[in-house]
């Protein structure tokens, strides 16, 4: 029982094109969030959703779009790809937001943009 | 504004022999403290983590990190390491209770554990 899939695992894509990056939890999790790991390894932190609001939103181009239609789901819709956009986008998943604790990783979701 | 400092992008070293990945923070508040390990191909898992108390800490498989506030570091050490701990390793940071789930991440250092 996985307990943060992504789907999908691989996506290469044209730029200019529209994709999607699916996300669920079943650990019962109030908070999930999506980062982003850059060819250098770098891990920065795009959104995070607590119960299906957003809480964080950091500075990234306004064509990535979240929606979390339960809290069991986040997904990662992105507009007009570019070249700059491929890298491996983590899913994850935490119990709440005034929690210090642990972060549950999905396996990650790597975008190739040509 | 936190930030995370890993000084060493790859860290080969003997198996059996010591290894100590180095990180340093900055921040004016408060932190919790964090390494997690990324194996080739998978999603981050937490390591261990320093949230207050004693400042030593220890994971399940003979891990250990110290919270050292002075020289602000939480250097990651192991006396004997294996093949299995192949790895990228990541320090991370986040500044007290209203932060704390937003996670400021190291670069990584590769570890690579020769036979």
């Amino acid at each position: 029982d996985t307990a943060v899939s992504q789907t999908p695992k691989y996506l290469v894509t044209q730029m200019g094109n529209d994709k999607s990056i699916k996300c669920e939890q079943n650990l019962g999790h109030d908070t999930m969030y999506w980062y982003k790991q850059d060819s250098k390894k770098f891990l920065k932190i795009m959104f995070s959703y607590n119960n299906k609001e957003l809480i964080i939103n950091e500075t990234v181009p306004n064509r990535f779009s979240p929606k979390s239609p339960d809290k069991a789901h986040l997904n990662l819709h992105i507009n007009s790809l570019e070249l700059g956009d491929s890298a491996v986008y983590f899913c994850a998943s935490s119990p709440g937001t005034g929690q210090a604790g642990e972060l549950f990783f999905g396996e990650g979701s790597r975008l190739t943009v040509l | 504004a936190q930030s995370v400092t890993q000084l060493d992008s790859q860290v080969p070293v003997f198996e059996e022999a010591p290894v100590e990945l180095r990180c340093n923070y900055s921040s004016s508040v408060s932190v919790y403290l964090f390494w997690y390990v990324q194996y080739p191909n998978q999603g981050l898992q937490l390591l261990l983590k320093y949230l207050s108390g004693s400042t030593l800490v220890k994971s399940i498989n003979g891990f250990e990190a110290e919270f050292n506030k002075s020289q602000t570091s939480f250097h990651l050490r192991k006396p004997s390491v294996h093949i299995s701990d192949t790895a990228e390793y990541f320090c991370a940071v986040s500044e007290g209770r209203t932060g704390a789930n937003n996670l400021f991440f190291g670069t990584g250092t590769r570890l690579t554990v020769i036979p």
